[in-house]
């Protein structure tokens, strides 16, 4: 079945890189995503993948695929304590539509400062 | 732009009773899905709604329905309802392309 793994827990400096790792079993899913989530809020879309591309930058972020291997990761680099927050991977199940996102359990990230 | 909102931010209800929760999708946007967030976990897909119909459906019972209304905005309700129901019920709005945008949720608890 389909399923989204992470790790769940990161801690790092303020102005190291973090980088949050993500695998997932459907070979079919089109757009790859990570969310941001602080306490008590929503999701925060930060960026996706399409599934036919390697690597996507933008800005401090930076995500990696390895189809092959059906691995995401996200970069971010310098980071700052406000980047403390739960991120989650997602991908969109085959044959759902924009919107019907797997999820993973989320990895909480902590900035030391 | 108010971006995806959602009402109320807060609820608490007695087993049995039934709920309903309220989202206005992001300007522009003709879909909305519907997803429950238990605590420490991440979503779970409720079902999807497109030109007033449910277009797709998650492993939710038929306690869990919704409605989507001409202006896009929707509704999920929940009859009958059990402690295990209690979670962060969240609505994404998207349209034809890849983003989905979140609100920021309706927590809901059953006592």
């Amino acid at each position: 079945g389909e399923d989204v793994e992470q790790s769940l827990f990161l801690s790092v400096r303020e102005g190291d890189s973090s980088v949050i790792n993500c695998t997932y079993t459907d070979s079919s899913s089109t757009y790859l995503y990570w969310y941001k989530q602080e306490p008590g809020a929503g999701l925060q879309l930060l960026t996706y993948i399409f599934s036919n591309m390697d690597m996507k930058q933008d800005q401090r972020l930076t995500v990696l695929l390895n189809k092959k291997d059906k691995h995401l990761s996200l970069r971010i680099a310098d980071t700052q304590t406000g980047d403390s927050a739960i991120y989650f991977c997602a991908e969109n199940s085959a044959g759902g539509s924009q919107g019907n996102l797997i999820f993973g359990k989320g990895t909480k990230l902590s900035v030391k400062p | 732009d108010a971006g995806v909102t959602q009402s109320p931010t807060h609820l608490i209800k007695t087993r049995g009773q039934q709920v309903t929760l309220r989202c206005s999708p992001k300007s522009g946007h003709d879909t909305v899905s519907w997803y429950q967030q238990a605590l420490g976990q991440g979503p779970q897909f409720i079902f999807q709604y497109y030109e007033e119909e449910e277009r797709q459906r998650g492993n939710f019972p038929d306690r869990f329905s919704g409605h989507q209304f001409p202006n896009y905005s929707s509704e999920l309700n929940v009859n009958a309802l059990l402690l295990g129901d209690s979670a962060l019920y969240l609505c994404a709005s998207s349209r034809e392309g890849p983003e989905a945008f979140f609100g920021q949720g309706t927590r809901l608890t059953v006592v």
